[in-house]
């Protein structure tokens, strides 16, 4: 079993900051990255998949990079918003087997 | 849209019972999986399919197995339910070659099971 970190584990940040958070993972056997969104009581839904080093993508406040040599890869949120308060899951899937790893989340709360 | 949908939402059965999960996604994908997700821990596989009647085994297939007879239907089997197996359950879908491994995944909304 492949290791997934993703810190922080928690975050509460006030509505209109910006925010960041970790993924990180083996820097070797890399084929993909993939980022979810899961709202309580909610499934979790797709952000991004990532697959290139140096690779940025964007998703109207949300955006993330990644860096497969050193292996890791981080969200950004720009001007948080309430509604933007969920767990954040990454999952690393290596260009052998047929896996998925994914991270523990961090688990994100903007305070209005 | 896209869309997953488990039979329960919550579900309680007792130790030995068979237990049967079932989820249909109405979006014609090849791909279909069955995670786990515990408490501290991340999701883990337990089994996903490619294609009607083929599966492969996760990281955590002990317990369990699976069935697809057709395209739109997977279900997850506990042969034996035991209190360990107590979790929630999410299936997922997707397009493309190789487990679909740089597609994104549709969730449904997962199953809260309780093996009493």
């Amino acid at each position: 079993i492949l290791n997934v970190e993703q810190s922080p584990q928690s975050l509460h940040v006030q509505e209109g900051d910006s925010t960041n958070f970790t993924c990180s993972f083996p820097s070797s056997n890399f084929y993909a990255l993939h980022w979810y969104r899961w709202e309580t009581a909610k499934s979790p839904e797709a952000l991004f998949v990532m697959t290139l080093n140096g690779d940025e993508k964007k998703k109207g406040r949300i955006s993330a990079t990644l860096n497969t040599k050193e292996g890791y890869s981080y969200l950004y949120i720009k001007g948080s918003q309430p509604e933007d308060s969920a767990t954040y899951l990454c999952a690393f899937v290596p260009n052998t087997g047929n896996q998925f790893y994914f991270g523990t989340g961090t688990s994100l709360t903007v305070i209005p | 849209d896209v869309k997953v949908t488990q039979s329960s939402r919550y579900l309680v059965k007792r130790t030995g019972e068979k237990v049967f999960l079932e989820c249909v996604q109405d979006m014609d994908h090849e791909n279909m999986f069955w995670y786990r997700q515990d408490p501290g821990l991340g999701l883990r596989l337990i089994y996903f399919s490619y294609d009607v009647k083929m599966k492969e085994k996760g990281d955590i297939p002990e317990g369990y197995s699976v069935s697809r007879e057709k395209k739109e239907r997977f279900s997850l089997i506990l042969e034996s339910a035991s209190t360990n197996q107590t979790s929630m359950y999410l299936c997922a879908g997707s397009t493309g070659d190789e487990m679909g491994r740089n597609q994104p995944q549709h969730f449904g909304d997962g199953t809260r099971l309780s093996i009493l």
